[in-house]
């Protein structure tokens, strides 16, 4: 089975623009989860997507979104982006709701300008 | 509220040697904890979990932790370091596996010949 895709890896953006990223789960999986991670603040939880249901959000401001589609591929987007926007971005999928069995993607590098 | 204290955010020990690996927890219910390792430039791999049962859990790559609920502790321990093992350690909970995933500040791992 392949494992956890997220696309692009590496991007580099200015400040105001916004950004796409793309997380595909693990065949079967229904729940996505995404993770915001930088030296300063470490893993934090931005939001979880279960059957295109967000059923857990993080603290972050309304600027990060996220959605999931019918085949449980998620996408994030990061509006008017900040300096601070600057990190790695996790994502993890799972075949239900539970964190026990969460399998985690490569992440992609962002990058603010 | 979880939190995860992970004592010591760089260890460094000779090739051989015993790995030991901190970490405290706090949970207001029975906690699912998990060890994490992440390579340079790569997502999360699960190294192992603890959810309920035996208090001793043995992973991969030769690591294995134990839950201590009265410590409320779940160190991570490896007899005999390899300079593979060289890497950036998280310790992570959850409650009852029901809630996002609330990591520490991780470990990094040196390992010297």
């Amino acid at each position: 089975k392949a494992g956890v895709t997220q696309t692009p890896r590496y991007l580099i953006k200015t400040r105001g623009q916004q950004v796409t990223l793309s997380c595909s789960p693990i065949s079967g999986h229904r729940s996505v989860s995404w993770y915001q991670q930088t030296p300063g603040q470490g893993l934090q939880f931005l939001f979880e997507y279960f059957s295109e249901t967000q059923r857990n959000k993080g603290n972050f401001p309304g600027r990060f979104s996220g959605r999931q589609f019918s085949n449980s591929r998620s996408e994030m987007n990061v509006s008017t982006l900040e300096l601070g926007d600057s990190a790695l971005y996790l994502c993890a999928s799972s075949p239900d709701s539970s964190t026990d069995t969460q399998y985690f993607g490569p992440g992609t590098r962002l990058t603010v300008l | 509220a979880q939190s995860v204290t992970q004592l010591g955010s760089h260890v460094s020990v000779s090739e051989g040697a015993l790995v030991l690996l901190r970490c405290n927890y706090s949970s207001s219910v029975p906690p699912y904890l998990f060890w994490y390792v992440q390579y340079p430039n790569q997502g999360l791999q699960l190294l192992l979990k603890y959810t309920t049962g035996a208090t001793l859990v043995k992973g991969i790559n030769g690591f294995e932790a134990e839950f201590k609920k009265s410590e409320t502790s779940f160190h991570l321990t490896k007899p005999s370091a390899h300079m593979s093992d060289a890497a950036e350690y998280f310790c992570a909970v959850s409650e009852s596996g029901n809630t996002p995933l609330v990591f520490g500040k991780g470990t990094r791992l040196s390992v010297i010949a």
